[in-house]
């Protein structure tokens, strides 16, 4: 079982939808961070959280330290939100999950 | 503007060959990291190095080499001895250690025919 576990793989909506990605980890944390990978392969850095919730313009992250659960929300989406989003934990190292590809259809 | 330059985008070498993938940052980070990226498998740790002069062993080491003889510089050199080397390859560097202030480069495509 991966220490980081992601879901849903793939995620197809509808322009406009609201997103929820889901992450699970069972290891000891100090913060949770959530990436967008884009087709060409490039990472950028959303969140790191370590409590309570973030947000960044139609992205939400929040995180319950006592589930150990982390959830990505992404409002009024748009096809430009297509991507792979991955979650990784954070102590001594960053464990990644496997990612979860969102395809938005207009 | 500042961040991490990855080259190439895209590289093809031959089997047997080694080959040294390029990454530089001019963000004055301490800390340099190189993952490897499979499909349907998450970021795992290659190589990483707090301090110039200094690496450390991450999970999949074997087969690889890298140096940080520059703190804005840290090539990874993919060896014949890594027997499964085409993969996806991701440079990142933080402000100090995991989990802080993380910058991810465009990674280099590496096919090895």
């Amino acid at each position: 079982k991966n220490e980081v576990e992601q879901s849903p793989q793939n995620l197809t909506a509808q322009e406009g939808e609201f997103i929820t990605i889901n992450c699970s980890y069972s290891v000891g944390i100090s913060a949770l961070h959530w990436l967008q990978q884009h087709p060409g392969g490039g990472i950028v850095s959303l969140f790191m959280l370590s409590s309570g919730k973030k947000k960044h313009g139609r992205l939400i992250a929040t995180i319950n330290i006592q589930e150990k659960h982390s959830s990505l929300h992404i409002t009024a989406s748009h096809p430009r939100d297509s991507a792979v989003y991955i979650c990784a934990a954070s102590n001594e190292k960053l464990t990644f999950g496997t990612g979860t590809r969102l395809t938005i259809i207009p | 503007d500042g961040g991490i330059t990855q080259s190439p985008k895209y590289l093809f070498r031959k089997e047997g060959q080694n080959v040294t993938l390029s990454c530089e940052q001019n963000l004055n980070h301490d800390a340099m990291y190189w993952y490897r990226q499979d499909p349907g498998q998450g970021l795992r740790l290659i190589y990483y190095s707090q301090i110039v002069n200094d690496f450390q062993k991450g999970d999949i080491a074997e087969g690889y080499s890298v140096s940080r003889e520059k703190k804005e510089s840290f090539p990874l050199t993919v060896t014949s001895a890594q027997k499964n080397p085409t993969a996806f390859y991701l440079c990142a560097s933080s402000t100090r250690g995991f989990g802080y202030g993380y910058t991810f480069g465009s990674g280099t495509r590496l096919t090895v025919v």
